[in-house]
């Protein structure tokens, strides 16, 4: 089955600095990965929509310069958290596709704590 | 406003018993539905995917779809505390253009499964 991986799992940064975050399409390629944010006791929300080899699509409200998302091959996207605050601290989830009608498959998410 | 709702909970049911989660969608649009589970720290997996009016069994798991109600369910039988979890509904709008691929989650069920 498809798998996604996400690393790193946990990070621990200090406020003002940068984090990225990888997320790989380990036994498909993936033309189009999703970025999800979790804060505690709520539910997922949809960050960007990854695409290879284009922009990113960002959802409203959040903010392109502040979370940047690259998506340079058919199997790795990364997220990087710039200048990092501690409102920044949350679970950040990818995930990915085969197609749209086999479900998608999570990594396994990345804790963020910013300190 | 395209939103997916569930029932909070939290649903406490006896090992053995029935689990039933509903989940209600505002879009018509809507196409592909799935159940996630989710454990504590993890990220969600998924159990069900349904796409089509009426009721998709795997295991001891039925999802049931109505789209005229726009309502999905799960229903877990014979419940085991392994169950235990919060499980998220998740609905795809596939209209065709930018909204492919995207989920709109629901806030998620918090299911106990008591011994």
């Amino acid at each position: 089955g498809a798998v996604v991986s996400q690393h790193p799992s946990w990070v621990i940064c200090k406020s003002g600095t940068s984090v990225k975050i990888e997320c790989r399409s380990l036994d498909f390629q993936a033309t189009t990965m999703f970025w999800y944010r979790q804060f505690p006791k709520q539910s997922l929300m949809l960050m960007a929509t990854s695409n290879e080899g284009s922009k990113a699509t960002y959802e409203q409200g959040v903010e392109k310069d502040k979370f940047l998302i690259n998506h340079a091959s058919l199997t790795l996207s990364t997220l990087t958290v710039t200048s990092a605050h501690p409102e920044d601290s949350s679970f950040y989830i990818c995930s990915a596709s085969l197609t749209g009608d086999y479900g998608y498959t999570f990594g396994s998410g990345t804790r963020l704590t910013v300190v | 406003q395209k939103e997916v709702e569930q029932n909070s909970g939290p649903l406490s049911v006896p090992e053995g018993a029935i689990a039933s989660l509903n989940c209600t969608y505002s879009d018509r649009g809507s196409q592909s539905f799935f159940w996630y589970r989710q454990y504590s720290g993890k990220s969600p997996e998924l159990i069900m995917s349904i796409y089509s009016n009426g009721d998709k069994e795997d295991g001891r798991f039925t999802a049931q779809l109505n789209k005229a109600s726009q309502y999905v369910s799960l229903l877990i039988r014979d419940s085991q505390p392994s169950d235990s979890a919060t499980y998220l509904c998740a609905v795809n709008i596939d209209d065709g253009g930018t909204s492919y691929g995207k989920l709109t989650f629901g806030q998620g069920t918090i299911l106990t499964v008591h011994p």
